[in-house]
């Protein structure tokens, strides 16, 4: 299997501009995690989805920011309109109940000017 | 509040020498997890411990856990320098589920070995 396959690796975008990124998990995988990791806060979970269903979007930081898993194969994490604050590397994981560990995509550096 | 706290939170070491990053929780996780991550890379699993005692070895680097004591040690020993990296611990993140990947992170260790 490939791994989980984050798209696009980098991203620059002006500030108000819809951004979406997307991530392919590993096949089979139940559950699916969306991260996001700067220096000051570290690595933050978003949202989680079990079997395409998103179960905690706590960590979604505000309304601007929206996840969606139409399939088992494919989600997207938009942010509309995005600011320079949202500037982070955004990183997608997979796994398996009863698998003890998630597996993490290569992670999409997204850069807001 | 939830946390996981490492230290240190950089580690300058040379090459041959030993150290431990010591990583503190205050969940009541019976798991932890350590991650490795290269600069611009992603996470990639090194370590799972799954009850009180667990010690895992895997070439220069050997964890261990104490659930009594909140406590998670990465041992080096004989420091090279493909071992530099950053280095993470996370514990679950209460009532995560079952979702192996619910996770809380410490802040990582940036480990440079010098020749």
């Amino acid at each position: 299997d490939a791994g989980v396959i984050q798209s696009p690796r980098h991203e620059v975008t002006e500030m108000g501009q819809e951004v979406t990124l997307r991530c392919k998990p590993i096949s089979g995988h139940d559950y699916l995690f969306w991260y996001r990791q700067t220096m000051m806060r570290g690595l933050e979970l978003l949202i989680y989805f079990n079997n395409n269903v998103p179960i905690d979007d706590s960590g979604m930081p505000e309304d601007r920011f929206s996840a969606k898993m139409p399939n088992a194969s494919f989600s997207t994490l938009k942010i509309q309109p995005s600011e320079p604050r949202d500037s982070a590397v955004y990183f997608c994981a997979s796994s398996i109940r009863g698998v003890s560990k998630a597996f993490f995509g290569q992670g999409t550096r997204l850069t807001v000017v | 509040e939830l946390k996981v706290e490492q230290n240190p939170l950089f580690l300058s070491m040379q090459e041959g020498k030993n150290y431990t990053i010591y990583c503190n929780y205050s969940t009541t996780s019976d798991r932890l997890y350590w991650y490795r991550q290269d600069p611009g890379k992603s996470l990639e699993s090194l370590f799972v411990l799954l009850s009180n005692g667990a010690v895992k070895q895997e070439g220069r680097l050997m964890a261990s856990l104490d659930t009594k004591a909140r406590l998670s040690t990465l041992h080096i020993t004989a420091a090279v320098h493909d071992l530099s990296a950053t280095y993470f611990c996370a514990v679950d993140r209460p009532n995560y589920g079952g979702s192996q990947g619910n996770l809380i992170f410490g802040k990582g260790t940036k480990l440079s070995v010098k020749p």
